[in-house]
């Protein structure tokens, strides 16, 4: 199975500031989402990051609000820009392995507080 | 659109059996996935059904009838481990037919195993 690092774990910022959300897999992979989990809630899809060309974004999210690149097969950034209390969240990027299931692996997350 | 139900909560006792039902309706249906996760954890995959009837791995099973939009997931010889939140996905299928594999992830169930 994949393994998936991001970074940063964890970080606390201030309002009007921009984060960017780093995610590193061990193999290549075809597909890379970026996710998000709200306090007591369950997770919710951003974007999908296309390889070398411009993410796929779900409804409610914008490409200028979280800017995404995905130079390779095995990174990917989420950008959460000019954040807001509104944007802290857990940030969880994962990826599909195309294994019998097309299971999907999750990184441990990114939590983010705007203070 | 996607709208996925299952219990906020459960409790049960150490030893015994559980089962967490979810209901579904989306537009289009490209399988059903059970995922763990426990507190401050990112998701790890259960089980997948794409195809009615029972999927049996070790001590968890999962039960899949399209026709009903009803799955469940159960948990037998439950142990303190256990306690986690529970979440149900479900990987519709695109009107342009691509795209299938972005979950619309259900609320949760938060377990609570006791003994």
């Amino acid at each position: 199975s994949a393994v998936i690092s991001q970074k940063p774990s964890r970080d606390i910022c201030q309002r009007g500031t921009s984060l960017t959300i780093q995610c590193q897999v061990d193999s290549q992979v075809t597909m890379m989402f970026w996710y998000r989990q709200q306090p007591g809630q369950s997770l919710t899809l951003i974007a999908t990051a296309n390889q070398g060309s411009e993410a796929t974004y779900e409804s409610g999210f914008v490409i200028d609000k979280f800017p995404i690149s995905r130079p390779n097969l095995t990174f990917s950034t989420l950008t959460v820009s000019n954040m807001s209390p509104e944007d802290s969240s857990i940030y969880l990027c994962s990826v599909v392995d195309k294994g019998s299931y097309n299971e999907q692996f999750f990184g441990p997350g990114t939590r983010l507080t705007v203070l | 659109g996607q709208n996925i139900d299952q219990p906020t909560e459960m409790t049960a006792t150490e030893g015994a059996i559980v089962q967490i039902n979810c209901t579904y309706q989306t537009s289009g249906f490209n399988g059903l996935f059970w995922y763990q996760q426990h507190a401050g954890e990112a998701p790890t995959f259960l089980s997948y059904n794409v195809l009615d009837g029972l999927e049996e791995k070790g001590r968890f099973s999962s039960f899949l009838s399209r026709s009903k939009g009803y799955s469940y997931l159960l948990l037998k010889e439950l142990q303190m481990k256990d306690s986690a939140s529970y979440l149900c996905a479900v990987s519709p299928l695109r009107p342009s037919g691509a795209g299938s594999y972005q979950l619309t992830f259900g609320k949760g169930t938060k377990l609570s195993v006791i003994p």
